[in-house]
């Protein structure tokens, strides 16, 4: 079935990198996306890949995919107090009528200790 | 220009009332999504609309749930004879499209309304 898996909790210090990782089940996924949480808010869109791409960058933001895994990672530069947050993976795929949905991971909870 | 807007920010309703949420959605969004965050938890998906129809209502969780759009922008999400078990953030996104492998896909989510039943 179409699962999307997050470890939830990650905790690192202010300064360094900060890794979050997802898996999926769905292979027939097209975009897969990073969404961050902030207490009390919506959903903040990060950025995407397209599912025939292997890297993006974006700033502190680096987002790697492994198809043959099915492994997506959000790597954040210079981790800051500020990026303390909820952060999302979710796939999109095919629904019903030709359309899509997404699947949204449960979360990782990250934590930047000053 | 305006993102995707939700009323109410929050709302304490009594068991058994009914309650309605709204959702406006980014102009000229043609797709839009609501979703239930129960706290702690992910996302889970509860219905989607391509213009005003729903072609996906496979996530309503029960009968007193529903959810209607009219001319193709404001959605109402509306719950019937609360139950405590409904208490949840509903949030609600919308994207320029629905066709598969665009960019018309990318959700845009609105604020959330937190639904607290006692």
């Amino acid at each position: 079935g179409e699962d999307v898996e997050q470890s939830l909790f990650l905790s690192v210090r202010e300064g360094d990198s900060s890794v979050i990782n997802c898996t999926y089940t769905d292979s027939s996924s097209t975009y897969l996306y990073w969404y961050k949480q902030e207490p009390g808010a919506g959903l903040q869109l990060l950025t995407y890949i397209f599912s025939n791409m292997d890297m993006k960058q974006d700033q502190r933001l680096t987002v790697l995919l492994n198809k043959k895994d099915k492994h997506l990672s959000l790597r954040i530069a210079d981790t800051q107090t500020g990026d303390s947050a909820i952060y999302f993976c979710a796939e999109s795929i095919g629904g019903t009528s030709g359309t899509y949905k997404y699947i949204f991971g449960t979360g990782t909870r990250l934590k930047v200790l000053a | 220009g305006a993102g995707v807007s939700q009323s109410p920010s929050n709302k304490v309703t009594e068991k058994g009332k009914d309650v309605e949420l709204r959702c406006d959605p980014i102009s000229g969004h043609t797709a839009l999504y609501w979703y239930r965050q129960s706290l702690g938890q992910g996302l889970e998906f509860l219905i989607y609309f391509q213009g005003n129809s729903a072609p996906d209502k496979s996530g309503l969780p029960s009968d007193r749930f529903s959810a209607e759009r009219t001319g193709g922008s404001v959605s109402t999400l509306t719950i019937q004879r609360t139950q405590q078990e409904d208490s949840a953030v509903y949030l609600c996104a919308s994207s320029p499209g629905t066709s598969k492998g665009s960019k018309q896909e990318t959700q845009y989510f609105g604020p959330g309304t937190r639904l607290l039943v006692l």
